[in-house]
Parts: structure tokens; sequence; C-alpha cells
């Protein structure tokens, strides 16, 4: 069965660069996995940042970015703020038209 | 503005049966896949299922397959989810979300509705 792995929990000073990846169990993520990014904050619904890998959507700041990094979909944060503490959620295709997300992780700005 | 409003959760008996909706608004429904995700209390997001652009093409995810049934009637921008044989396990928020084609990760989301299974 594949896993779709994320980090469970990073910290991040605020004003600092932190990347999140997504990975799988077996195997690269790569753009034909169209790997796409989501903020979540409690009680709310996911919020799209990045869809086909690097496609930031719209409204959403420029210090948001999507990418690949080695073997992972890669979500970098640049200049992080205090209200970018939120869980994050990674989903990718596998295809045969199946997406799984990724396990989310909870990022912490202190 | 793309507005997607999910109804019909509820509280519901283990193994029985319930129908979700969710009503699309602020885009043409009919040219878009549209996908089911679900949060269960505490956890992470699960993807559930897809269904194409015309309801022609329908995937799940293995451990709804064969209980769970996602549909679309374009004539009235609906989504719609029927689950049988429900279980605990599917206490869950349920999300509806729009997505380019089947092939494209959710973008557009609706609010959620919960859906509890208890006895």
């Amino acid at each position: 069965q594949t896993v779709v792995t994320q980090e469970a929990s990073i910290s991040v000073p605020p004003g600092g660069t932190v990347t999140l990846t997504c990975g799988l169990n077996s195997g690269s993520v790569s753009t034909s996995f169209n790997p796409s990014w989501y903020q979540q904050t409690p009680g709310q619904p996911p919020r799209t940042l990045i869809h086909g890998t690097s496609s930031r959507s719209s409204g959403v700041p420029d210090r948001f970015s999507g990418s690949i990094l080695g073997n992972k979909a890669a979500l970098t944060i640049t200049g992080a703020q205090a209200e970018d503490e939120s869980h994050y959620y990674c989903v990718v295709y596998l295809g045969s038209g199946i997406w799984v997300f990724g396990g989310g992780t909870k990022l912490t700005v202190l | 503005q793309v507005h997607l409003v999910e109804s019909g959760g509820g509280v519901v008996q283990p193994g029985r049966s319930l129908r979700l909706s969710c009503a699309a608004s602020g885009f043409i429904f009919s040219n878009d896949a549209m996908h089911w995700v679900r949060q269960a209390p505490g956890k992470g997001l699960e993807w559930l299922s897809v269904v194409s652009y015309d309801g022609s093409t329908q995937y799940y995810t293995d451990s709804v397959k064969g209980r769970f049934t996602i549909s679309r009637d374009n004539s009235k921008n609906i989504l719609y989810l029927q689950m049988d044989s429900l279980r605990v396990e599917d206490t869950a928020v349920y999300f509806c979300a729009r997505s380019l084609e089947v092939v494209a990760a959710p973008r557009y989301w609706g609010q959620g509705t919960l859906v509890t299974v208890s006895s």
C-alpha cells in the first residue's frame, strides 16, 4: 500500500525559511504525481496553496512556493509569519484516478 | 464566486445509509470534476472519491469502494455521495471539492458536513 509521508511537526522562527516535504514510502514524487499543498486551521476547510507542483493559487502570498526537491515534493515558506502557524497537507496522484493525502505537518512559528 | 455547500450530514447508526449533497454555484459545474474528501475528528484529510465532469467515470479509495457511490446531477448542479453500510470509523467531516479534471487535485472546497456514526 502506498503511503504519502510528511514531517509530523516542524518549527520555524518568525522571518525564517522552512521547507515541508511530501514523499512516498516506495518510490519518488515527480511532477507527474501532480502534488498539491493545502493549509488548514482548526474548524476550517482546507485552503489550496499550491497545485500542480508549483502553481500558486489565487490570493496566496508569494512567500509560499512549491517544487520538487530530490525525490519529494516540497513546500517552502520564505519569511514565515505568525499567521502561517497551521497544519499543512500534500496530496499526490497515484494514477488510475486515485489520490492520496499525506498525514499532514503541524507547523509552529516561534 | 465559487460556492460549494454540503448538506445531509447527521447522526446515523452503524450499518445504515446516508446521502450527502453538495450544491455548487458560481462556476460551470458540468465542466469540472468533483471530489469527496473527509476528515475524522482530530485526524488528517482522506481522499475518498472523484467523478468526471459528465459523471461517466468514478474512482474510489479502497476503504469506501463498494460501500460509497459518488454521482452528480449536472442539470441541478449537485454532487452526491451515497454512503451505505456505514461504520463507526466513517465518522468525519465530509468535504466536497472541485477540480478541473480527474487528474487535477481538489482546488475549491466547501465548508463540510459532519457525519457521526454511532449506536
